[in-house]
């Protein structure tokens, strides 16, 4: 079983869509990240936590929310979707360290 | 300028060639380097990790980093069709806060 398990693997959505994306993990890690990959401007951070109580904002942060219900869940929504975030979404963990681990991405394309 | 630059390539290479990829980085107070693969359709996995200056090895992988230039290199010897991936350097100043270049796709034909 995959350590870092995201749901949906693919969407297509409507402009002006809520959608959540799920984030799950058996590492144990206490550090969560939800990152977008475009092409040519490679993973850019969207939000961070650190532990349940503490969420902080990325790069990238408008249009997104986030929600860490637990230590092993992470979920990504974007409250009205729209075009320009048409991308493919990965979610990652870590250690205290800098070496993050990530999830197989979710592909969203928003029409 | 982007803080971390890397020629997204294609890079095209035979079998059994040595590969050179690199990125160029902005800030000094970055200490922390770092070179994931990624499949398609796949997330990234970190492949090579490395801190401060000089060179790291592992099996046909060595990771070089030049402060003093602000170049990052990952060498593969003896290419394998397997090593077709992008590859993404990322580097850090502390808190886990990454960033990323933008990758380098790699083929390596038979």
């Amino acid at each position: 079983d995959a350590d870092v398990t995201q749901t949906p693997r693919n969407r297509i959505t409507k402009t002006g869509k809520r959608i959540m994306l799920e984030c799950s993990q058996t590492k144990g890690h206490d550090r969560m990240y939800w990152y977008r990959q475009d092409p040519g401007l490679g993973l850019r951070l969207i939000y961070y936590s650190f532990d349940v109580k503490d969420i902080n904002k990325g790069e990238i942060s408008d249009g997104y929310s986030v929600s860490r219900q637990a230590q092993a869940k992470f979920s990504l929504s974007l409250e009205s979707a729209i075009p320009n975030q048409t991308a493919l979404y990965f979610c990652a963990t870590s250690d205290v360290g800098e070496k993050l681990f990530f999830g197989s991405g979710t592909q969203l394309s928003v029409l | 300028q982007k803080e971390v630059e890397q020629d997204p390539g294609p890079l095209s290479v035979p079998e059994g060639a040595i590969v050179s990829l690199n990125c160029t980085y902005s800030n000094s107070a970055f200490q922390y380097f770092m070179w994931y693969r990624q499949y398609s359709r796949k997330g990234p996995e970190l492949l090579m990790y490395t801190y401060s200056s000089g060179n790291k090895e592992d099996g046909r992988f060595t990771a070089q980093v030049d402060k003093s230039s602000k170049y990052i290199s990952l060498f593969i010897r003896d290419s394998q069709p397997s090593d077709s991936a992008t590859y993404l350097c990322a580097t850090a100043g502390g808190y886990n806060k990454l960033i990323f270049g933008a990758g380098t796709r790699l083929a390596v034909h038979p």
